[in-house]
């Protein structure tokens, strides 16, 4: 069962701005770096932040990562319809849950 | 380029066993951790466990502690996930992925392509 609360959908319009919230607990986000992970639909998921706020190589820069406490947020900046897909956080958890959780999931619709 | 190659997907009788493997290259295999994780139709992700192919240690998420076994074979850089006594709530997708380590940070990076598992008589 996922540790992490997403919401379960957000959508936007093409070039509108959307963020997706990751709430986690003092075991999990707060005292450890959070990743998001692109899953597209029938393919694996894929890196798209890491350590809270980096991108790796490849990821544009309309993708963004931020925490705060024991919340991480996602935006995605100038939505395109090729961002159509579930969206899902991660942390390493030092408690009960560990040793990895993983978010709900939001699936992000392009109107 | 670092890769993690999965078997092929599994349609299995209730009961039965199988063991899925994950082959990694363009790395020094030894040095990373791998995870294991399950994805269920339509859910999201859950962590099953890791292990560490140096040494072989494993930990397990408290959900599937007992219920899985994860092993590694690093002489041939492949890890496995072994599933016994099936049931058709295994019926799920099941992915390895490179746990990356930069002092306390991680992330998963790169996954497996993933292996479908049914279960179903």
């Amino acid at each position: 069962q996922s540790v992490l609360t997403q919401p379960p959908s957000a959508s936007g319009t093409p070039g509108q701005k959307i963020t997706i919230s990751c709430s986690g607990s003092s075991s999990n986000v707060a005292t450890n770096t959070v990743s998001w992970y692109r899953q597209l639909p029938g393919t694996a998921p894929k890196l798209l932040i890491y350590s809270d706020d980096q991108r790796p190589s490849g990821v544009p820069d309309r993708f963004s990562g931020s925490k705060s406490g024991a919340s991480a947020s996602l935006v995605i900046s100038g939505l395109q319809s090729e961002d159509e897909a579930d969206y899902f956080c991660a942390s390493w958890d030092d408690g009960r849950n560990g040793p990895y959780a993983f978010g709900t999931g939001t699936k992000v619709t392009v109107v | 380029e670092v890769q993690l190659v999965q078997s092929g997907a599994e349609v299995k009788k209730p009961g039965e066993s199988l063991k899925i493997s994950c082959k990694g290259s363009g790395y020094r295999f030894t040095s990373y951790w791998i995870g294991w994780m399950r994805q269920m139709p339509g859910k999201g992700l859950e962590n099953m466990g890791i292990i560490h192919p140096s040494d072989s240690e494993t930990r397990y998420s408290p959900s599937f502690q007992g219920q899985v076994t994860i092993s590694v074979d690093k002489s041939i850089n492949t890890a496995y996930l072994q599933l016994t006594s099936l049931k058709a709530s295994d019926t799920a997708m099941y992915y390895c992925a490179r746990l990356s380590e930069d002092g306390s940070e991680t992330w998963f990076d790169p996954w497996g392509q993933g292996t479908l598992v049914t279960v179903s008589s």
